[in-house]
């Protein structure tokens, strides 16, 4: 069993819908929680990062951590077709410990 | 700023042949890693490096090399290249290591036949 599992989907959803992507963890020692969005042939940039449990916002863009279920999620509301790329999650128990990451979500937001 | 920069953006070998594949960042980061991308596999490190003149591998070090002799650059070199090194290459910066977030370059698309 991988430490990080993230369906890789695609998931295809229409234009405004809410979209939700999720990961799940083994490893209780997870601190740092991460999404990154991928573009096709770019490379990953950062787009949410929280730290310990709780919720973030940053825009239409929510990242949800339960750690009691170890269970991490990203909300983007009104998603737009610029919103369609890879998501992929990634973790690390700490500044001595490298990241691990998902596979990768791929996310289709038809117009 | 530019960012981390990567060079070249595709490259095809002969298996056997040797390379170096470029990195190089501009914003003062002293943490700097190589990542492999293979489809379903998601990310694989290769080589990191917490400054300039300190390297470790990561989980797939074998058949590469790295050095860092600056800060700003950190190059990934393929020994004898082999088909299963076919692959998408990223190479990542941190400020205060990957806890805190990379930033990526835009990768390099290798190609072993």
């Amino acid at each position: 069993q991988k430490e990080v599992e993230q369906d890789p989907g695609p998931l295809s959803v229409p234009e405004g819908a809410i979209v939700s992507l999720n990961c799940t963890y083994s490893n209780s020692a997870f601190q740092y929680f991460m999404w990154y969005r991928q573009y096709s042939r770019k490379g990953p940039e950062l787009l949410m990062y929280t730290y310990s449990s709780g919720n973030k916002e940053d825009g239409r863009f929510t990242a949800q951590v339960d750690k009691s279920s170890k269970y991490i999620s990203l909300f983007i509301r009104d998603s737009q077709p610029s919103d369609s790329a890879t998501y992929l999650c990634a973790m690390s128990a700490g500044s001595n410990y490298q990241l691990i990451w998902g596979a990768g979500t791929k996310l289709i937001i038809k117009p | 700023n530019a960012g981390v920069t990567q060079t070249p953006k595709f490259q095809v070998l002969k298996t056997g042949q040797s390379m170096t594949l470029q990195c190089a960042q501009d914003m003062n980061h002293e943490y700097m890693s190589w990542y492999r991308q293979d489809p379903g596999m998601g990310l694989r490190l290769i080589h990191y490096s917490v400054g300039a003149g300190i390297t470790d591998q990561g989980e797939v070090p074998n058949g590469y090399n790295v050095s860092r002799s600056t800060t700003e650059d950190f190059p990934l070199r393929l020994l004898s290249a082999a088909p299963s090194q076919t692959s998408v290459y990223f190479c990542a910066s941190s400020y205060q290591g990957p806890q805190s977030g990379y930033t990526f370059g835009s990768g390099t698309r290798l190609t072993v036949v």
